[in-house]
């Protein structure tokens, strides 16, 4: 199995623009979760969808983030208008529901920095 | 109160000895308790799970669990620099249903 795949892996651009990133969780999986981390707060989630549909979104910082699940083996979270304080590491993370509670696997991230 | 506690570190130990990693957590309803390892630059790996009192062994690592001091900790024996990497402690699904992980401790293996 190729695992959790993200894109870009990284991501440059400058404040007020408008970024996409790209998840495909592993097939046959029904989580999917968005993280968020920095050295200051840590891997912070962000939202976690069940069978496509968002479940908690509640982690998201504000509404300049919103994020899809059109389908099964795609996922975007995207940021319009794009802050300096949005730079961070994103991880997508996608688990079964039939396997151990709660073991996730992580993307390899998108590192974004804003400028 | 951070839900899930860890010191920072950095924990330095010398190669071949035993590592202790400790982790702490607020909500008492919480299930399952999840050791990930992160190399520099690198995404999360999950090495060690446990969900009930006790101890678990899985190789050189050890989960230790005891839900009454909402405490779970990690030992590594016969540590080696390989091992120099964030230890993150994860824990859920308690009250809010998500998984709340630490925010990590820098293991630093001497060789």
């Amino acid at each position: 199995d190729a695992g959790v795949i993200q894109s870009p892996r990284h991501e440059v651009t400058e404040m007020g623009q408008e970024v996409t990133l790209r998840c495909k969780p592993i097939s046959g999986h029904d989580y999917l979760f968005w993280y968020r981390q920095t050295m200051m707060r840590g891997l912070e989630l962000l939202i976690y969808f069940n069978n496509n549909v968002p479940i908690d979104d509640s982690g998201m910082p504000e509404d300049r983030f919103s994020a899809k699940m059109p389908n099964a083996s795609f996922s975007t979270l995207k940021i319009q208008p794009s802050e300096p304080r949005d730079s961070a590491v994103y991880f997508c993370a996608s688990r079964w529901e039939g396997a151990v509670a709660d073991t996730q696997y992580f993307g390899p991230g998108t590192r974004l920095t804003v400028l | 109160q951070k839900e899930v506690e860890q010191n920072s570190g950095p924990l330095s130990v010398p190669e071949g000895a035993i590592a202790s990693l400790n982790c702490t957590y607020s909500d008492r309803g919480s299930q399952s308790f999840f050791w990930y390892r992160q190399y520099s630059g690198k995404s999360p790996e999950l090495i060690m799970s446990i969900y009930s009192n006790g101890d678990k062994e899985d190789g050189r690592f050890t989960a230790q669990l005891n839900k009454a001091s909402q405490y779970v900790s990690l030992l590594i024996r016969d540590s080696q620099p390989s091992d120099s990497a964030t230890y993150l402690c994860a824990v859920g699904p308690g009250a809010t249903n998500k998984l709340i992980f630490g925010t990590g401790t820098l293991l630093a293996v001497q060789p």
